[in-house]
């Protein structure tokens, strides 16, 4: 059974970092890649960062590009996202996603930016 | 960016009604290979998004024959015959062959 789960959120200030974590298991995790998916509260879906198999590849739109940084350890199974410079605008839940055509979904970590 | 304009923004459904939702694309979503990649998916309240159809027809795993996909280049359709009362909730289009990513704004599925 695949599972993603995600871990890392809270509440944090303005300006400040932190970083998320997703454990991947039930599938070869270095064969796929990855997404991160965030949700404002009751607002959609907005796309974050996906990586490529190997990690050589990273992809951001513009409202993050900068500030985020999503990394993969094939080794553990595991994937990141590092924020930096959060905005009030990023609280939101941060989903982990397998990237072929968002098959998987984890159960999100809530981020929270606030003074 | 592709701007996704999924309508209507919500429905009102009797148990075993059939519906549709449509999503426009504002530029057509066929990818350098010649495969469309236009996915539907589905938040149950309370719950992460589950994925339903890819690749604008594809069956995802598990995915009721209840529900289907159709359209081509900036058009496409999902229809669901005969709802049922796990059916409800949010249903997002979301396009992947251009960076970045695309999601619409979401359709809410109510029982009526």
């Amino acid at each position: 059974e695949v599972q993603l789960v995600e871990s890392g959120g809270g509440l944090v200030q303005p300006g400040r970092s932190l970083k998320l974590s997703c454990a991947a298991s039930g599938f070869t995790f270095s064969n796929y890649y990855m997404a991160w998916v965030r949700q404002a509260p009751k607002k959609g879906l907005e796309w974050v960062a996906t990586i490529s198999t190997s990690g050589s590849r990273t992809y951001y739109p513009d409202s993050v590009k900068g500030r985020f940084t999503i990394s993969r350890d094939n080794a553990k199974s595991s994937l990141y996202l590092q924020m930096n410079s959060l905005k009030s605008e990023d609280t939101a839940t941060y989903y982990c996603a397998r990237h072929d055509w968002f098959a998987y979904w984890g159960q999100g970590t809530l981020v929270t930016v606030s003074s | 960016d592709v701007v996704m304009t999924q309508t209507p923004p919500s429905l009102s459904v009797a148990i075993g009604q059939s519906v549709s939702i449509s999503c426009k694309s504002s530029q057509s979503l066929v990818y350098s290979d010649g495969k469309t990649y236009l996915h539907w998916l589905l938040q149950s309240p309370g719950r992460s998004p589950k994925r339903l159809i890819y690749q604008v027809s594809n069956l995802g795993s598990g995915v009721p024959d209840r529900f289907s996909g159709t359209g081509s280049q900036k058009d496409f359709t999902l229809k669901i015959s005969r709802v049922e009362a796990e059916d409800l909730g949010v249903y997002y289009c979301a396009q992947t062959t251009h960076f970045p990513h695309t999601f619409g704004a979401g359709t809410k599925l109510e029982l009526k």
